[in-house]
C-alpha cells in the first residue's frame, strides 16, 4: 500500500511557541491531504483539507490562523500549530489520497504534541 | 442521529474466535467504505476498502456492505492476539472536492486473549 510518513512522531514544546509537523507521501503523489486531530479514546476529527498549490479548507470551528497548513508540493503538506497552548496538546494525524481518487486514504503514523 | 454509529465496545474474545464488527450510517450518499485498524498511539492502517455494496475478502478479513440497510461489517476469522486494536469504520460520498472527506465511526476496541 501507499506510505505516508509523518515527522516528528512526538514533540514537546513550551506554551507560546510554534510547532511544525510534516506529512509526506513517500511513494505516490497526493493532490489532497487531510489533517486530523484525535483525543484519547476518541475518533478522528477532521481539521482541514489541504490541496496542493491552493489554500486549505478548514472545518467549522478550526482556527485557520492557529493551525497553518501549507501544501507546497504533491508529496508534502505541513501543519504549523502557532502560539501553542496546553489545550492544543493532542495526537495529530495526516492522511493522503492518491491522485485520481479511488476512495482510499492512507494515514501517517501520527504526531503527538504536548504543550507545557 | 449521528452520520455513522459504531459500538465502541470494548470487545474481548478468546484467540481463534470469529469477530464481528459493524457500523450503521444514515447518509445514503456514502459509497466508499473502509475499515481501519489503529494500534495505540499509532496512525490508522487501512485494512479493507469496498466500493458500493458487496463482500470483499482478504485473508482472515471479510468486509460486507449492505447499502439497502446502511450497514457495514468486518469479520475477522481465527482472531489472533496481534489483532488487538481499535477498529474504525469510515466512509465517504465519493470523488471530487469535499466528497473526499471520510466520516469515521468512534471505533471499537478489540482485545484477543491468548
Amino acid at each position: 500500500g501507499a506510505v505516508v510518513s509523518q515527522h516528528p512522531s512526538w514533540v514537546i514544546c513550551k506554551s507560546g511557541t510554534s510547532v511544525k509537523i510534516e506529512c509526506r507521501s513517500l511513494d505516490f503523489q497526493a493532490t489532497t491531504m487531510f489533517w486530523y486531530r484525535q483525543f484519547p479514546k476518541q475518533s478522528l476529527m477532521l481539521m482541514a483539507t489541504s490541496n496542493e498549490g491552493s489554500k486549505a479548507t478548514y472545518e467549522q470551528g478550526v482556527e485557520k490562523d492557529k493551525f497553518l497548513i501549507n501544501h507546497a508540493s504533491l508529496t508534502l503538506s505541513t501543519l504549523t500549530v502557532t502560539s501553542a497552548h496546553p489545550e492544543d496538546s493532542s495526537f495529530y494525524i495526516c492522511s493522503a489520497s492518491l491522485a485520481g481518487f479511488t476512495g482510499e486514504l492512507f494515514f501517517g503514523e501520527g504526531s503527538r504534541l504536548t504543550v507545557l | 442521529q449521528k452520520e455513522v454509529e459504531q459500538d465502541p465496545g470494548p470487545l474481548s474474545v478468546p484467540e481463534g474466535a470469529i469477530v464481528s464488527l459493524n457500523c450503521t450510517y444514515s447518509n445514503s450518499a456514502f459509497q466508499y467504505f473502509m475499515w481501519y485498524r489503529q494500534y495505540s498511539r499509532k496512525g490508522p492502517e487501512l485494512l479493507m476498502y469496498t466500493y458500493s455494496s458487496g463482500n470483499k475478502e482478504d485473508g482472515r478479513f471479510t468486509a460486507q456492505v449492505d447499502k439497502s440497510s446502511k450497514y457495514i461489517s468486518l469479520f475477522i476469522r481465527d482472531s489472533q492476539p496481534s489483532d488487538s486494536a481499535t477498529y474504525l469504520c469510515a466512509m465517504s460520498a465519493g470523488s471530487g472536492g469535499s466528497n473526499y472527506k471520510l466520516t469515521f465511526g468512534k471505533g471499537t476496541l478489540l482485545t484477543v486473549n491468548p
